[in-house]
């Protein structure tokens, strides 16, 4: 069984550009995570999707941040435009449904210079 | 709100020795508790799970973790720490939404 894929894995721009990443969960996996983990920090949930709805997203920064799920398959997260706190590994995590046991991607580190 | 606090940033075992890594949680219920390791370079990965029932619940690479509700408690156990074991380790809740703790960084002394 593949694992969560996301893309890209590095990424590195300056600051008030725009930035977007992409994931690709599990097949089958119905609820979809974004994550935040600044270095030395727990992750922390940005949005929550179940099949392509929005579940939770109150920990997303609206004013800047956004996210997708067409379809209910894979999905994007965009930052537009990036501050320096910015700077963090954006998770992407699936599971078959809520409160389930989640499967983590390998991760996209962003740094914004 | 729910929180959780991990108070050990980091540990250093020995191999061989036992380990316990503490968490607590503050929520209103009984939340779904979650241990998760991230090794460097590795995603995070689920140990174990607590939803109800029996309050001692056994996970993978010879890891448990005991529910205390009077102590709104969630601490991790291994009775021999092996090398392979040094990571981080999250304590995650799941109450209105998901919560991660800060993470304890585990190192182990050959």
């Amino acid at each position: 069984e593949a694992g969560v894929a996301q893309s890209p894995r590095y990424k590195i721009i300056e600051k008030r550009q725009s930035v977007a990443f992409w994931c690709n969960p599990i097949s089958g996996h119905a609820t979809l995570y974004w994550y935040q983990q600044i270095l030395g920090q727990g992750p922390k949930l940005l949005i929550q999707f179940q099949n392509n709805g929005v579940v939770d997203d109150s920990q997303l920064p609206k004013d800047r941040f956004s996210a997708e799920r067409l379809k209910g398959v894979d999905s994007t997260l965009k930052i537009q435009p990036a501050k320096l706190e910015d700077s963090a590994v954006y998770l992407c995590a699936s599971s078959l449904e809520n409160f389930n046991e989640q499967f983590f991607g390998p991760g996209t580190r962003l740094t914004v210079l | 709100a729910q929180s959780v606090t991990q108070p050990d940033i980091h540990i250093t075992v020995s191999e061989g020795a036992s380990l316990e890594l503490r968490c607590n949680y503050s929520y209103g219920a009984t939340p779904y508790l979650f241990w998760y390791v991230q090794s460097p370079g590795q995603g995070l990965q689920l140990l174990l799970k607590y939803f109800s029932g029996d309050t001692l619940v056994q996970g993978i690479k010879g890891f448990e973790a005991e529910f205390k509700r009077s102590q709104s408690s969630f601490n991790l156990r291994k009775p021999s720490v092996h090398w392979s074991d040094a990571a981080e380790y999250f304590c995650a809740v799941y109450g209105q939404n998901f919560v991660f703790g800060p993470g304890t960084r585990l190192s182990v002394l050959p």
